[in-house]
């Protein structure tokens, strides 16, 4: 079955590290450029950062650049998404993506499968 | 940064017809992909590539993009068919590049 499985949210103070996982399975996950994508509660869709399937090539959003690290296991099926010096505005259920096309992202780029999502609480 | 505009709500009623706008700069020099999410969802694409649906997408659904507009268009509208709507580029105007997604719309169904 072709599907991504998020895990490793949880509630954690301002300040603090959590590592999310997704695995991957039915599709060849190293042709992909896999994505985070957020949403904070009641709030829209937020693109969080992109890593290129052979290649260290990342994307990242400003919001989070410097502060969270994306990576991956190609070896595991899995991405990675490294968060820390979390903030308040950082709680967000975390979408693991793919996109319909390999390669490198381009103009016709769009996610054709998601996960579930990791839900990510920062408080004091 | 690139900005894509939603209006946050539309209202419309079953058997009528909903359009969704997606303003941008120049946006029909973009490739528009519109994605549908129910509450406790993840989303799902409805429209990519301005106008093309993926397999197992109604034809309901249909899209178009010209000039700084992009507009998803539902025909026939069904209760079903109430969630929220975001319409997606990619922004190589930026190095290296970056997802943008518009704000969403809440279609509401009457």
């Amino acid at each position: 079955e072709v599907q991504l499985l998020e895990s490793g949210g949880g509630f954690v103070q301002p300040g603090g590290s959590l590592r999310l996982s997704c695995v991957a399975s039915g599709f060849s996950f190293s042709d992909y450029a896999m994505t985070w994508v957020r949403q904070a509660p009641g709030k829209g869709l937020q693109w969080v950062s992109t890593l290129r399937g052979r290649t260290p090539t990342t994307y990242s959003a400003e919001s989070v650049k410097g502060r969270f690290t994306i990576s991956r296991d190609n070896s595991k099926n899995t991405l990675y998404l490294q968060m820390n010096s979390l903030r308040v505005e950082d709680t967000a259920v975390y979408f693991c993506a793919k996109p319909y096309y390999g390669g490198k992202p381009s103009a016709n780029w769009y996610f054709d499968l998601w996960g579930r999502g990791t839900l990510v609480s920062v408080s004091s | 940064s690139y900005v894509l505009a939603q209006p946050p709500s539309v209202s419309v009623a079953p058997g009528q017809t909903a359009r969704i706008t997606c303003g941008g700069d120049n946006i029909e020099n973009k490739r528009v992909h519109w994605y549908l999410q129910k509450p406790g969802q993840a989303p799902v694409v409805v429209v990519h590539g301005d106008s093309d649906r993926p397999s197992g997408i109604p034809d309901r659904f249909s899209g178009s993009n010209s000039g700084n507009t992009a507009t998803l268009t539902i025909s026939r509208v069904e209760a079903g068919d109430e969630a929220d709507y975001y319409c997606q580029v990619w922004d190589s105007s930026t190095d290296p590049g970056q997802v943008i997604f518009g704000g969403g719309t809440k279609v509401t169904v009457l």
